[in-house]
């Protein structure tokens, strides 16, 4: 079955401090995909990123960079540089091949204090 | 381009009473979902539409709450009679096919049943 776990509940930074989010993921098939969402107080989910197991490589995008390591199933999102608009729940999801829906972690509320 | 559009955004009806939410989706998006998120969770998924048939109804409480897509565009969510657990955010999202696309989320309709 698949599981996706997202063991920091609320993480506070100040401002330009680098923070990284914790994703470990459950699942049997060798073929799965990995996504980021965050939610911000507006409440709209709003996709970051998705990845498939077959492309281990690091993905960075401006301020953004995640670490996909298949060896301890994480998936691991880090924010450079945090900005007060960053702060919002962000939410690792987790998606197998056919028709099995996507399964989401609790996700990770990110405070950035000024 | 215009996103996933729901309404209304918020809804407080007593226990019992019904409710009913709607959603459309971004324009040529076969796959329509809607999403329960109780607070502090990710969202879970209640039932997933491709074009205008079900794809996967399993976790959706079919005693009281139901899902349509007439046409294979917006879809309603009903749910009669609602009780004081159903309190969340209900959230729909779209994507261009069933596996591996990334969703496209709506801001929700945040229900509060008292």
């Amino acid at each position: 079955a698949q599981k996706v776990t997202q063991a920091q509940t609320e993480i506070s930074v100040v401002e330009k401090e680098d923070v990284t989010l914790d994703c470990v993921y459950e699942t049997r098939d060798t073929t799965y995909y990995l996504f980021w969402y965050k939610q911000p107080p507006s409440g709209e989910l709003v996709f970051l990123i998705r990845r498939n197991s077959f492309d281990e490589q690091n993905e960075i995008s401006g301020r953004y960079s995640w670490n996909f390591q298949k060896s301890t199933s994480s998936f691991n999102f880090t924010i450079t540089a945090s900005q007060v608009v960053d702060s919002a729940v962000y939410f690792c999801a987790l998606s197998e091949p056919g028709n099995t829906p996507l399964v989401f972690g609790k996700g990770t509320r990110l405070s950035v204090i000024a | 381009e215009a996103g996933v559009a729901q309404s209304p955004r918020y809804k407080i009806i007593e226990k019992r009473q019904s409710v009913a939410f709607w959603c459309n989706p971004i324009s040529g998006h076969a796959t329509l979902y809607w999403y329960q998120q109780i607070l502090g969770q990710g969202p879970k998924l209640l039932i997933q539409f491709q074009n205008n048939g079900v794809v996967d109804d399993s976790q959706l409480p079919k005693d009281r709450f139901s899902a349509e897509r007439l046409k294979g565009v917006d879809s309603t969510l009903k749910i009669q009679p609602a009780k004081l657990e159903d309190s969340a955010v209900y959230l729909c999202a779209s994507s261009l096919g069933l596996v591996a696309y990334e969703q496209y989320f709506g801001p929700g309709t945040r229900l509060t049943v008292t």
